[in-house]
């Protein structure tokens, strides 16, 4: 089975705070994803990579940075934590070619005070 | 943005009733897929459908879809507490060749027992 971790299920971060969200695929995916969901927003997308250094902005990239040095892992960082990104996070991950099918990590829930 | 509208937003019905959901998209698509997530968990790929294809089964759950109308449902026949959940459709562009996924916010189907 896919196996996606997400680095922590809860975290409390204090304003201002630079803050590393880490994600990890077992599969061999190329594609990896950052989702933020917020109620009455749906899933919407932060950053995704479709291979080890390569990165896109996806809706709403700002004050969010991606790193991915190795294809297995994904790391979102918030330069400066913001009360507005608190939020719940998922990390996705996927095969590049045919379908597309996603895999989520079981998510953290970020709370920045 | 995000493209899938879903109807309803939320459904509540009892154990053993049949449950159907709805989505609509906006552009052209290759395939279009369902997601089930659990309250606080992530999401879990239910099924998929290609956009040659009108309609596919795998368990209990059926999908419908109608390119023309740009729209998709998913039914759940003989529903259990267990499916309790929220359920999400997301499309692949046709023109995508990055594997991003556009969702929709959601409808929340409550089952009781």
């Amino acid at each position: 089975d896919v196996k996606v971790t997400q680095s922590s299920r809860y975290l409390v971060k204090r304003t201002g705070e630079k803050v590393f969200l880490e994600c990890v695929q077992d599969m061999d995916h190329e594609n990896m994803f950052w989702y933020r969901q917020d109620p009455g927003l749906g899933l919407r997308l932060i950053y995704f990579s479709y291979d080890v250094k390569m990165k896109e902005k996806g809706d709403i990239p700002e004050g969010y940075s991606v790193s991915r040095e190795k294809k297995e892992r994904f790391s979102l960082i918030l330069e400066s934590a913001s009360t507005n990104q608190t939020s719940m996070y998922l990390c996705a991950s996927g095969q590049g070619a045919h379908t597309y099918e996603q895999y989520f990590g079981p998510g953290t829930r970020l709370t920045v005070t | 943005s995000q493209q899938g509208e879903e109807d309803p937003q939320a459904l509540s019905i009892q154990e053993g009733e049949n449950a159907t959901m709805n989505c609509s998209y906006k552009t052209s698509i290759n395939n279009l897929q369902w997601y089930r997530q659990n309250s606080g968990r992530g999401l879990v790929h239910l099924i998929l459908i290609r956009s040659n294809e009108r309609e596919k089964h795998s368990g209990r759950l059926r999908v419908t879809l109608d390119t023309s109308k740009k729209s998709s449902s998913l039914l759940i026949t003989a529903s259990r507490a267990a499916d309790t959940a929220s359920y999400f459709c997301a499309t692949v562009s046709y023109s995508s060749n990055t594997g991003k996924l556009i969702f929709g916010q959601g409808t929340t189907l409550q089952v009781k027992p």
